[in-house]
């Protein structure tokens, strides 16, 4: 069964500074996505990854897929206040006639000014 | 995820009440998935249908909970004898096809935000 786990669960940073999520998942997937959740609101999807070695990039965030290792990162870049929600990430698992994303646990991110 | 429509945006309802949740998928699309997310928890999967079919049912709970996506309208998750336990965000996603071929993307809607009291 597809796991996919998250980390950190709860990250608090500075404006300004620099991070990354992590993303493991346990089985073979060819597309991962990455979501940004605001409280009470629905999901907001940020990327997409296809292949090993995608990176995709939109403003302070830069998404990664490494398949070898089963893993993506999400980085953010001098942070500001506005990127405060909880992330997702989300992998898709495909078996017999099923197609279905498995999410990660989320990481609460919160920017301190 | 401008085009998955999802009402009611809030419901209310009593222990014991019958919920109904709608999912009208994007244009084109035939695939929806139901997911149901916990407070302070992440999504997780409950199922998936295609026009008529219910293909993967794995993730929803043996009782009370049914769903369906019939020839024409849309699709309906269905709780019955709600309790306190099932108040969560439920959302649907729409694909036009599935699979690994086809570069689909899935597109979530607003979600319904159920409440038990």
């Amino acid at each position: 069964e597809l796991k996919v786990e998250q980390n950190p669960l709860f990250l608090s940073m500075q404006e300004g500074k620099n991070y990354t999520i992590y993303c493991n998942y346990s089985t073979t997937s060819d597309r991962l996505y990455w979501y940004r959740q605001d409280p009470g609101k629905s999901l907001e999807s940020l990327f997409v990854l296809l292949s090993n070695g995608a990176v995709k990039q939109e403003g302070r965030l830069m998404a990664s897929l490494d398949t070898k290792a089963r893993l993506s990162t999400l980085h953010i870049t001098a942070a500001v206040h506005d990127l405060s929600a909880t992330y997702f990430c989300a992998v898709a698992h495909y078996g017999g006639a099923t197609n279905k994303l498995i999410f990660g646990t989320g990481t609460l991110l919160a920017v301190q000014p | 995820n401008a085009g998955v429509m999802q009402n009611p945006r809030h419901l209310v309802r009593r222990r014991g009440q019958e919920a109904r949740l709608r999912c009208s998928p994007m244009k084109g699309h035939s695939h929806v998935y139901w997911y149901r997310q916990l407070p302070e928890e992440g999504l997780k999967f409950m199922v998936y249908l295609q026009k008529e079919n219910i293909i993967d049912e794995s993730g929803m709970p043996k009782e009370r909970f049914s769903a369906e996506f019939p020839k024409e309208g849309p699709s309906i998750l269905r709780i019955q004898q709600v309790v306190r336990g099932d108040s969560a965000a439920y959302f649907c996603a729409s694909s036009r096809t599935p699979g690994q071929a086809s570069g689909n993307t899935i597109y979530f809607g607003e979600g319904s935000w159920l409440t038990v009291v």
